[in-house]
């Protein structure tokens, strides 16, 4: 089964682009990589969704390299607002009962 | 507005009283699935449903239990609650694709057994 591994928290400022790792050594041939955003009192929200290679939609990247053994979530430039906990989570392979495996969350705290 | 809504928001109870958190989601979505999420363990899946009438148990199923009688409603009961379930519970949803879900998720519960 895979296991998701991410950094505890970071510490970055405003206006730079911050990369946060997420390692996934055991995925699946068919699990998918997605990444959610929580805030304090709220529901995760998603953000990002990958299989391989690159994504981009208007708000992060996703990178993952060709043994999607590891990914990477790229939020450019980020704000204030940016300050919240970010899950990976790795899943959906259809001979692993389609389970679900999150990771613990990574801290975000953005400084002005 | 596409939502999942949860109720209650916040729950106090004492040990061996029944309680139920209900969930709806009008987006049409045949997954749904509840969490908890405690300090240092992050999210844990509780059960889950792939459609209606179609429950599974995820990773921490024991003391819960759900029904899908309708595709929209995913209600949470603890029959005899403990104070080990004291926790933030979370109600999600998904279109069902199979780990490709992009999950939606209600506010949250916060709930309190003592």
């Amino acid at each position: 089964l895979a296991k998701t591994t991410q950094p505890i928290s970071m510490d970055s400022y405003e206006g730079q682009e911050v990369n946060i790792t997420c390692s996934h050594n055991n995925i699946a041939t068919n699990d998918y990589i997605t990444w959610y955003q929580q805030f304090p009192s709220q529901g995760p929200r998603f953000i990002i969704q990958g299989y391989k290679t690159k994504v981009t939609n208007e708000v992060a990247s996703l990178f993952i390299p060709a043994d999607r053994k590891s990914s990477t979530l790229s939020l450019p430039r980020v704000s204030l607002s940016d300050t919240a906990v970010y899950y990976c989570l790795v899943g959906g392979d259809p001979d692993s009962n389609y389970q679900l495996i999150w990771g613990a969350g990574t801290k975000l705290i953005i400084k002005p | 507005e596409a939502q999942v809504t949860q109720n209650p928001r916040y729950l106090i109870t004492v040990t061996g009283k029944k309680l139920t958190v209900t969930c709806s989601q009008n987006m049409n979505h045949e997954y749904m699935s509840w969490y908890r999420q405690d300090p240092g363990l992050g999210l844990r899946q509780i059960y889950y449903s792939m459609n209606v009438e179609v429950t599974d148990k995820g990773d921490v199923p024991e003391g819960y239990k759900v029904s899908r009688k309708e595709k929209r409603n995913f209600p949470l009961i603890l029959e005899s609650p403990s104070p080990n379930q004291t926790s933030l519970y979370f109600c999600a949803s998904g279109r069902g694709d199979r780990g490709r879900e992009k999950l939606f998720f209600g506010s949250g519960t916060q709930l309190s057994v003592l």
